[in-house]
């Protein structure tokens, strides 16, 4: 099956610092990246959609300039969590849709655990 | 908009019995996906199972069956044979047939024991 990478897999940052969270599909193309935001025991929240050659697409109440997401190519999308707080320390998680399923099966990366000092 | 809703936020079984776990949807599309995601202590989302609205027969994948019910906009998980390495917290999604955006449960915790 497909597979999508993110970097890196924990990352502790002191509040004010900016963070950037890495998702990469690894053996396909993924013009559509989707970012989503878990607490615990808690569902995924869907942030923000990426999308390759074009701006992201915000979730009502995310902020955009917090939370900068850049889709360099057809294989990565980037998730910048600028001026960090300890709120927004939490699970993140990205996934890709895999082009020409009917389905739209969404692959899943391992995710992020940001924690905010 | 289409609202997934999972009633049940806790549940245990007993080893080498059966559970089933309640997924509600409400959309106005017509044809659509769903979903079951099973998210173990690792936190990796896996794929357990899918069905297409226009399939009647449900979806069966090893242990794993679902009762699709069209008209009721409902479609269980229904895990046979448990076994300890099921223990996860399981979400059921949507995505209808335009996009690729999928709409998730609040999750299910399933703990399965010796």
């Amino acid at each position: 099956g497909a597979v999508v990478s993110q970097h890196p897999s924990w990352v502790i940052c002191k509040s004010g610092t900016s963070v950037k969270i890495e998702c990469r599909s690894l053996d396909f193309q993924a013009t559509t990246m989707f970012w989503y935001r878990q607490f615990p025991k808690q569902s995924l929240m869907l942030m923000a959609t990426s999308n390759e050659g074009s701006k992201a697409t915000y979730e009502q109440g995310v902020e955009k300039d917090k939370f900068l997401i850049n889709h360099a190519s057809l294989t990565l999308s980037t998730l910048t969590v600028t001026s960090a707080h300890p709120e927004d320390s939490s699970f993140y998680i990205c996934s890709a849709p895999l082009s020409g399923r009917p389905d739209n099966e969404q692959f899943f990366g391992p995710g992020t655990r940001l924690t905010v000092l | 908009a289409q609202t997934v809703t999972q009633s049940q936020p806790e549940m245990s079984v007993q080893e080498a019995e059966t559970v089933t776990l309640s997924c509600t949807y409400d959309t106005s599309e017509s044809n659509y996906y769903l979903f079951w995601y099973k998210q173990p202590p690792s936190r990796q989302m896996i794929l357990v199972i899918r069905q297409e609205a226009y399939k009647q027969q449900n979806a069966t994948e090893n242990r794993f069956s679902v009762n699709f019910q069209k008209a009721a906009k409902s479609f269980s998980l229904k895990i046979s044979d448990s076994q300890l390495g099921d223990t996860a917290m399981y979400f059921c999604a949507f995505i209808n047939n335009a996009g690729n955006m999928l709409t998730f449960g609040g999750g299910t915790r399933l703990m399965v024991k010796p």
